[in-house]
């Protein structure tokens, strides 16, 4: 079946730089897209989301970004704290209707910010 | 605060022993649900209540019963677990809206060890 998956399983960035995190995904109907920060012994923490009829959403400090053409999403971190030192994860939406019933997660991304 | 509660932290039962893991969620959601994130594999969702009726099952064994008595409140009753049934179990809840997509929020989960 179709999936989501992340290019890197680690990450390793000096603090107050950019972090880039980068997801692929691979089932051309997914229309919303999710990522998730997860710090040890926490849930998953929602970070940002971004639509299909969206190629560019920002929040505070984090910026994500989607090409349906090559079904690549990415999670744009600036000015990186060590407090954001986590895994990050993004989901896929496949459903249809107004569900998250069939919301699809990736492995996961190790960032770690060095001081 | 995450808005999800779950309780207790941390479990350890025996295989012939029967507990329950419960999650509360304070965010007015009308959707709730059961994952299961194991070590080094994407999460996996083992129950899904949206109005308080169960939507979907993901032929997760019978050894996992799930109870929603309201929109706030989920449980999941564990009878005759195995070991490979250790794990981290998420609750989450989200607000489903017919045509609109939204996040799930998650609690920080019930760390369960089967002995």
């Amino acid at each position: 079946g179709e999936s989501v998956g992340l290019h890197l399983p680690t990450l390793s960035v000096q603090e107050g730089d950019n972090s880039i995190i980068n997801c692929a995904y691979s089932n051309s109907a997914s229309d919303y897209f999710i990522w998730y920060k997860q710090e040890s012994g926490k849930g998953p923490q929602f970070i940002i989301d971004i639509r299909s009829n969206m190629d560019k959403r920002q929040g505070q400090r984090v910026t994500v970004l989607l090409n349906k053409t090559v079904k690549h999403l990415s999670l744009q971190i600036a000015a990186t704290q060590p407090g954001d030192s986590a895994v990050y994860f993004c989901a896929e939406n496949m459903g249809g209707g107004g569900s998250n019933y069939k919301l699809t997660f990736g492995k996961g991304t190790l960032l770690t910010v060095n001081p | 605060e995450t808005g999800v509660t779950q309780t207790p932290r941390h479990l350890v039962m025996g295989m012939t022993n029967k507990k329950s893991l419960k999650c509360e969620q304070h965010l007015g959601h009308n959707a709730m649900y059961w994952y299961k994130q194991s070590a080094k594999k994407p999460l996996e969702l083992m129950f899904v209540y949206s109005l308080e009726e169960r939507v979907e099952n993901n032929s997760v064994p019978s050894r996992f019963s799930p109870e929603c008595p309201n929109s706030s409140h989920l449980f999941l009753h564990l009878h005759t677990l195995q070991p490979e049934d250790s794990a981290l179990y998420l609750c989450a809840s989200s607000q489903v809206t017919a045509g609109l997509r939204s996040p799930l929020h998650f609690g920080n989960g019930t760390r369960l060890t089967v002995t």
